[in-house]
């Protein structure tokens, strides 16, 4: 069976790093597409940026580039969602999803991860 | 970028009642659009894929059309467990974009 696992809840303060993490099991995970999806509260989906475990290519949404780093770790079937620095609108569930390739639509999603970033 | 704008934003509609909602790409993504289920509280489900490609297990009331500017999801016969927001997205060349919404409801 196909699943995506993601970390749990955070609650930040702004400064503060994090990296979140979705998990990937069921099948091989280096040759899917990992992408992250932000919605922030009561709020629409948008597409952050996608990347290929198998040799860590990375495309990034022009909104989030510089915002964020998406990396992966295929010996561990894991993708990751990097902040240097939150903000308080980081504020948001962040999703990942599996994709076939960059043309096809996520088919599996993670559970979600909600980040909260307040002083 | 290619821009995604869907309507309605939202749409309250009778059980039995055929539903449709429309989705315009700013500049023409060939056949490139998806289309997601998200219910309160869970992650979004992949309806239709390839613009008309329904993902398997997806119930056949659900069906999608469409090319280049212009697509639609169609739920031919709406049900209670229909009520969630739908998402199209495009993932053609360049950033993928997701329209805004449109959130069914049950009259």
């Amino acid at each position: 069976e196909v699943q995506l696992v993601q970390s749990g809840a955070e609650v930040k303060k702004p400064g503060e790093s994090l990296k979140i993490s979705c998990k990937g099991s069921g099948y091989s995970f280096t040759t899917y597409w990992i992408g992250w999806v932000r919605q922030m509260p009561g709020k629409g989906l948008e597409w952050m940026g996608i990347i290929y475990p198998g040799d860590s290519d990375t495309r990034y949404s022009p909104s989030f580039q510089g915002q964020v780093t998406i990396s992966a770790d295929k010996s561990i079937n894991t993708a990751y969602l990097h902040w240097s620095s939150l903000k308080a609108s980081d504020t948001a569930t962040y999703y990942c999803a599996r994709h076939e390739d960059t043309a096809t639509g996520g088919d599996y999603w993670g559970q979600g991860t909600l980040v909260t970033v307040s002083s | 970028d290619i821009q995604m704008t869907q309507s309605p934003s939202s749409l309250s509609a009778s059980v039995g009642d055929r539903v449709t909602i429309t989705c315009r790409a700013s500049q023409g993504i060939s056949n490139f659009l998806a289309w997601y289920q998200q219910k309160p509280g869970n992650p979004p489900k992949l309806l239709i894929h390839a613009t008309s490609t329904l993902q398997l297990g997806v119930p056949s009331r659900f069906s999608g059309s469409g090319s280049e500017t212009d697509f639609t999801l169609t739920i031919t016969s709406l049900q209670p467990e229909d009520v969630a927001t739908y998402y199209c997205q495009k993932y053609s060349s360049g950033p993928t974009a997701f329209g805004q919404g449109t959130k069914v409801e049950i009259k």
